[in-house]
């Protein structure tokens, strides 16, 4: 079936460094959601991508789909407190179910 | 205003006990979910229904019997739980199942923390 695998699967960078997560499908991909979690709560729709190699940007993040729609990537610049949680895409292949990656938790410090 | 809501937020129970979790939605969206994630964080699909029809039904234990009375509910009934079952469950909903647009959105609930002891 259809696997989804994010890396690293856990994150630490210090206040204003930059952090980066990547999403792996098995299979071809319609489109991608990014969602984030914050400790203790739950998944927070950030942005889909639907488009080859599409580029998408709000503030500091940077969202990438790959040309082969197979992969993504998340970029946060300069990270802050408020980035801490953890990041999962989820992806669609052919049906309406969506698969959510491993997850990356990030930690921030100060 | 709680666009997705659930009850109740923990839950702990024997095991051997039968437990029902229900989950509301008021943004008028035709598609709901159930999602089951487990202590390592992993967020996995178990059901969904659109328009009050199943359409998503993963591999899951048929001791788990999902039940929507209307658009705007989707209940969650575990019989006989077991120590495995210990998760935290979200319901979702999205405006309707599309091919990539922005109604495909999913919102959350917080979540129920359910505890087999």
């Amino acid at each position: 079936g259809q696997q989804v695998m994010q890396i690293p699967q856990y994150q630490h960078v210090q206040e204003g460094e930059d952090f980066t997560t990547y999403c792996n499908s098995s299979t071809t991909l319609s489109n991608i959601q990014w969602y984030k979690q914050r400790p203790g709560g739950h998944p927070v729709f950030l942005i889909q991508l639907v488009k080859s190699g599409e580029v998408k940007k709000q503030k500091r993040l940077t969202f990438q789909f790959g040309e082969a729609k197979k992969n993504s990537s998340l970029h946060i610049t300069a990270t802050q407190t408020t980035d801490v949680g953890t990041y999962f895409c989820a992806g669609r292949s052919g049906t309406y179910k969506y698969i959510f990656g491993t997850g990356t938790r990030l930690k921030v410090l100060a | 205003d709680t666009a997705v809501s659930q009850t109740p937020k923990y839950l702990v129970t024997q095991m051997g006990n039968d437990k029902s979790i229900k989950c509301e939605q008021n943004l008028g969206h035709d598609t709901m979910y159930w999602y089951k994630q487990d202590s390592k964080k992993f967020l996995k699909i178990m059901f969904s229904y659109n328009n009050k029809e199943l359409i998503i039904n993963e591999t899951v234990p048929n001791r788990f019997s999902p039940k929507s009375p209307d658009k705007a509910h989707l209940n969650l009934h575990i019989n006989s739980l077991e120590l495995g079952d210990s998760a935290v469950y979200f319901c979702a909903s999205s405006q309707r199942l599309t091919s990539g647009s922005s109604a495909d959105t999913q919102y959350f609930g917080p979540g129920t923390r359910l505890t087999v002891l």
